[in-house]
Formats: C-alpha cells, sequence, structure tokens
C-alpha cells in the first residue's frame, strides 16, 4: 500500500467552526488530491495540488480551502463547516500526470457536522 | 471522462472466478481503463488498469476487447475477502471519476 496517512480518521463537529484535514505520504509523490464520497455520488474532487504552494480547484471546491507547504502534506480546510460538508474524505497521490500512471488513496476521515 | 457502466451488483462463489463487466463506449484514444475496489468505508484500492492489451497483476486480469468499448475484470479465484464495490473509471489519471461501481458479493 502507498504510504499515505490521514489525519484525524473520525471528527464530530458543530457548524460555523473551523476544521483542518491532513493528508500525508511518505511517497515523495509530486501530486496530491482530496475527495469527497456522499452516497449517490460516488467520489467527487475537491481540491488537487501539483507541486509544493500550486494547488488548484476540483468539481466541488465551494467552501473548502487546501494548503501545500511541504511535498508530503495537504491540508483540507472548512473555515465554517457546513452540515452539508458530513462525508468521508479522501486524500489520493499521484506520482505523475501521466495517463499510464494512476492514484493511490488514503484511509479516509470521516466527518460529521452537526 | 468518458462515462462508464456496470451492473449495480453481482454475486459470486468463493473459490470460482468473478468476471465484472464494464461498458465505456465513449472512450477516448487516450483515456486508459482504471479499475479500483472500496472494502466497506476504507480507501479506494487501486486494482488494475490498461490502455488497449490485456494486463495481468497479482490481483487480477483485465481484458480490454479490441473497439476499447468494454472491458472485464477477472479475479481468478474469488475469496470472502474480496467483497467490494469495483469501481471502472475510463479516464486519464488526472480526472479520476467515480461512479456507483459494481457491489460484488462472494459467497461460501
Amino acid at each position: 500500500d502507498a504510504g499515505i496517512t490521514q489525519s484525524p480518521r473520525h471528527k464530530v463537529t458543530e457548524t460555523g467552526t473551523p476544521v483542518t484535514l491532513r493528508c500525508h505520504q511518505t511517497e515523495n509523490h509530486r501530486y496530491m488530491y482530496w475527495y469527497r464520497q456522499d452516497p449517490g455520488h460516488g467520489l467527487r474532487l475537491i481540491h488537487y495540488s501539483y507541486g509544493v504552494k500550486d494547488t488548484d480547484k476540483g468539481e466541488v471546491s465551494d467552501g473548502y480551502s487546501v494548503s501545500r507547504s511541504k511535498t508530503e502534506d495537504f491540508l483540507l480546510t472548512l473555515e465554517s463547516a457546513t452540515s452539508s460538508q458530513t462525508s468521508v474524505y479522501f486524500c489520493a497521490i499521484s506520482r505523475t500526470l501521466a495517463a499510464a500512471d494512476t492514484q493511490y488513496f488514503g484511509p479516509g476521515t470521516r466527518l460529521t457536522v452537526l | 471522462d468518458a462515462k462508464t457502466t456496470q451492473p449495480p451488483s453481482m454475486d459470486c462463489a468463493e473459490g470460482r472466478a468473478a468476471n465484472l463487466p464494464c461498458n465505456h463506449s465513449t472512450i477516448s484514444g487516450n483515456e486508459y481503463v482504471y479499475w479500483y475496489r472500496q472494502i466497506h468505508s476504507q480507501g479506494p484500492q487501486y486494482i488494475i488498469h490498461g490502455l488497449k492489451n490485456n494486463e495481468t497483476n497479482e490481483m487480477a486480469s483485465l481484458i480490454i476487447t479490441e473497439d476499447r468499448k468494454s472491458s472485464t475484470l477477472i479475479l481468478p479465484h474469488a475469496t470472502l475477502r474480496d467483497t467490494a464495490v469495483y469501481y471502472c473509471i475510463a479516464a486519464n489519471n488526472n480526472d479520476m471519476r467515480f461512479g456507483a461501481g459494481t457491489r460484488l458479493t462472494v459467497k461460501p
């Protein structure tokens, strides 16, 4: 398995509070991704990073921000959590963007916003 | 990304081969066929991917039709631990779109 950890693994928070999720990799892969998974929607891309301090929006980026100050860490921040952001969040990494390459996923963070 | 169609569920007897079909009739020439699986609420696990040739690794085999409009993932000797949701994706690496997948249940 790819060396990807996510923290925390579970979190319960209240509406309006800020939340930061961390993805840490030991593979030195350049590309990192944040997805959310909800029933009936599969996995949807929130943001991705193509290098240190280089990030871009995905399909469902509203309400989320990201930062990558080191190759190994990609942070996802919910500035003011809402109940609609209750979900399971997965981080993924990829060495390249080549079509022959692929993404490897972390174990996930289950976030509940009350 | 090309849209894929998979049956919502399948059963397989333990020890038998599990053959999971996927249709991707709108796949473009530079898109690969990727297969992942997700066991319970764990992160998606990469299984295999290919462009046009059949591929095999320690987990599975991938058979892609000559016109590339469909493919089949083969788990040669399914075990109970292979019970999972299997996702077929036709895409480039940087734009994965996961659909609903096929829920495979391996029965004793």
